[in-house]
């Protein structure tokens, strides 16, 4: 399918675990992001990426880690959840200027 | 870090009224974007606008940026139900931020 795609929709997980959400997009667009967004608190940055293999820190980026091995791909990764990292995660991408595309979201809850 | 300011934060009004919803900012935008978002859903995206004064209309939505490219508006003529959601403006110079947006309720 065309677009942009995360997976899983919907994931429960305990705290201390890892945990992998993935992110795809079809268009070649050189700029992806992940964004959590938290009632009070809006759409808040964790990383992005300007390219394959290139990527930099957010306004949020403590306790994620991300890569970029693939133009398509930008998974992020909880290396031990914890309960504040319970949010809605959205990745995005964009050729560059213009606005950005927005996948569907990951809700993730932390036990 | 530029921050940008949207209000009022809700907003409930009737079918068929018109209303306008803002984003400021104390510094200068390259450019701002607005978008919609419904319940359980993304963004989407709705313009970008990138010139001081310029004026873009999307149906019964009509999108000003000010002449000083510091503050944007948001207006909706005829508002229907469909219009619900989380309007969300984004901006910035080097770099993008995110409003914390106007939740719009249409009620039949």
């Amino acid at each position: 399918d065309a677009g942009i795609t995360q997976s899983p929709r919907y994931k429960i997980t305990e705290t201390g675990r890892q945990v992998t959400l993935m992110c795809h997009q079809t268009w070649s667009h050189s700029y992806m992001f992940w964004y959590r967004q938290d009632l009070g608190h809006g759409l808040r940055l964790i990383y992005y990426s300007a390219a394959a293999d290139i990527t930099d820190k957010g306004e949020v980026p403590d306790g994620y880690v991300v890569s970029r091995s693939k133009t398509e791909n930008f998974p992020l990764t909880l290396e031990s959840a914890t309960r504040s990292q319970t949010s809605v995660y959205f990745c995005a991408s964009t050729r560059g200027g213009g606005g950005q595309f927005f996948g569907p979201g990951t809700r993730l809850t932390v036990l | 870090t530029q921050l940008l300011e949207q209000s009022p934060q809700f907003l409930s009004i009737q079918e068929g009224e018109n209303l306008t919803v803002y984003c400021n900012s104390s510094s200068v935008f390259s450019s701002l974007q607005w978008y919609r978002q419904e319940p359980g859903e993304g963004p989407v995206l709705l313009v970008t606008v990138v010139t001081g004064g310029e004026v873009k209309k999307l149906k019964r939505l009509t999108f000003q940026f000010g002449d000083a490219r510091k503050d944007s508006s948001l207006h909706i003529t005829a508002a229907q139900p469909g219009d619900t959601g989380l309007y969300l403006c984004e901006g910035g110079s080097e770099k993008l931020v995110f409003g914390k947006g106007t939740k719009l309720t249409v009620n039949p």
